[in-house]
């Protein structure tokens, strides 16, 4: 069964690093999975999609301070130089023939 | 830019039912499978039903087989969702979705649009 577990919770100071992990379930490690950023009080955005051997595509205007990696069964998504309005919840997304599965979330606070 | 505007939502009573509508522009509609995802209140994202480009192959989640259709109008570039038996679990936020040339992943999201099912 695909799963994709995420973290609750995470948090980094304005201006430093932070790097979300998405971990996907047994016998799916060789999965790509997209990132969705959704901001308080609005609709999910599309980040990127992330392939089992680290490439990623972002989206339209996707800023150059969020990449993504990704390690056995494990994607992340990091985000560089964290400003205000990074602070939202990210989610990850994988798939499969007729079904699609999103992890719980991670909800990010910029101290 | 992709624009997905939903419309469609409100108040219903439990039992009650509900056609979502989603209007698409600025992408060749016929070409990309679609998709809804809901989010109840507080909570994370939900997949709830894809459909392919040609409106032939349509997938659902198990928490809503037999009680939500999607469905596509290719010639007015809008997507459905048509609910039935609607339950107060199923109070959510309704985002439309678009999905990638492959079907894959979502690569645009609408607004969405309030669910409500209480009596």
């Amino acid at each position: 069964q695909l799963v994709l577990t995420q973290s609750p919770s995470a948090s980094a100071s304005l201006g430093a690093s932070v790097k979300l992990t998405c971990t996907l379930s047994s016998g799916h490690s060789s999965n790509a999975i997209a990132w969705h950023q959704q901001q308080p009080e609005k609709g999910p955005r599309y980040l990127m999609k992330l392939n089992s051997d680290g490439t990623y595509s972002k989206g339209d205007g996707i800023p150059d301070r969020f990449s993504a990696s990704s390690s056995g069964a494990e994607r992340y998504l990091t985000i560089s130089s964290l400003q205000s309005e990074d602070e939202a919840d990210y989610y990850c997304q994988a798939w499969g023939t007729g079904i699609q599965v999103f992890g719980g979330g991670t909800k990010l606070t910029v101290l | 830019e992709v624009q997905l505007v939903e419309s469609g939502g409100g108040l219903v009573q439990p039992g009650g039912s509900l056609r979502l509508s989603c209007a698409a522009s600025r992408f060749t509609f016929s070409t990309y499978a679609m998709a809804w995802v809901r989010q109840a209140p507080g909570r994370g994202l939900e997949w709830v039903s894809t459909i392919g480009g040609s409106g032939i192959d349509t997938y659902y989640a198990d928490s809503v087989k037999g009680r939500f259709t999607i469905s596509r109008d290719n010639s007015k570039d809008t997507l459905y969702l048509h609910m039935i038996s609607l339950r107060a679990e199923d109070t959510a936020v309704f985002y439309c979705a678009k999905h990638d040339g492959s079907g894959s992943y979502v690569n645009y999201w609408g607004l969405g649009t309030l669910v409500t099912v209480s009596s």
